[in-house]
């Protein structure tokens, strides 16, 4: 069963760092596009990045290029995000979510994790 | 990039009606887009891809349709399970993006 657990949010001030995990099992995030998507609160779905299986191919929202970056680990199968210069308006729910290669659609998301950014 | 607008934002609808979602693309996107179902306190549910085609597993009551800029999720008998809120997402290009979203909501 294809199963995705988010984890790693938190309540962090303006400016901070977090890392998001995304521990996935019944598939294997290096054959796979993984993404993230965020929700603020109250609000609709945002797309944030994406890192392609097998190569190190990725791609960002620009509300966050240089300051998030999305990383993989194939021997944990684990999916990552590390968020820097953390802003307010960074605040939502953080969702990562499968891609097949070439699919494009997110056929299964974690349950989400919490970031709050505020002093 | 691209941007959809889906409409309406909310539906007021009842149990067994018909309802028509609409979603549109700032720029063509071929038949690339995916519907999804959001209920509060979860995370979305895939439903559909390539515009028309139903994921496993879904009701044989949801339906898209639509190519290039102008799309369509049906629900052909609203039952008790549907109501909430559904986004639709292109995937023709990145960055990825995804419509405001449209709140079905019971009447």
């Amino acid at each position: 069963e294809v199963q995705l657990v988010d984890s790693g949010g938190d309540l962090v001030q303006p400016g901070g760092s977090l890392r998001l995990s995304c521990t996935a099992s019944g598939f294997t995030v290096s054959s796979n596009y993984m993404n993230w998507v965020r929700q603020a609160p109250g609000r609709g779905l945002e797309w944030v990045s994406v890192i392609y299986g097998g190569s190190v191919t990725t791609y960002y929202a620009d509300s966050v290029k240089g300051r998030f970056t999305i990383s993989r680990d194939n021997s944990k199968n684990t999916l990552y995000l590390q968020m820097e210069s953390l802003r307010a308006e960074d605040t939502a729910v953080y969702y990562c979510a499968r891609a097949l290669p070439f699919g494009g659609y997110l056929d299964y998301w974690g349950q989400g994790t919490l970031v709050t950014v505020s002093s | 990039d691209i941007q959809m607008t889906q409409s309406p934002s909310t539906l007021s609808a009842s149990v067994g009606d018909r309802v028509t979602i609409t979603c549109r693309a700032s720029q063509s996107i071929n038949i690339w887009l995916a519907w999804y179902q959001q209920k509060p306190g979860r995370a979305p549910k895939f439903l559909i891809y390539k515009a028309s085609s139903l994921e496993g597993g879904v009701p044989s009551r949801f339906s898209g349709s639509g190519s290039g800029t102008e799309f369509t999720l049906t629900i052909s008998s609203l039952q008790p399970d549907d109501f909430a809120t559904y986004y639709c997402q292109q995937y023709k290009s990145y960055p990825y993006s995804f419509g405001q979203g449209t709140k079905l909501e019971i009447k």
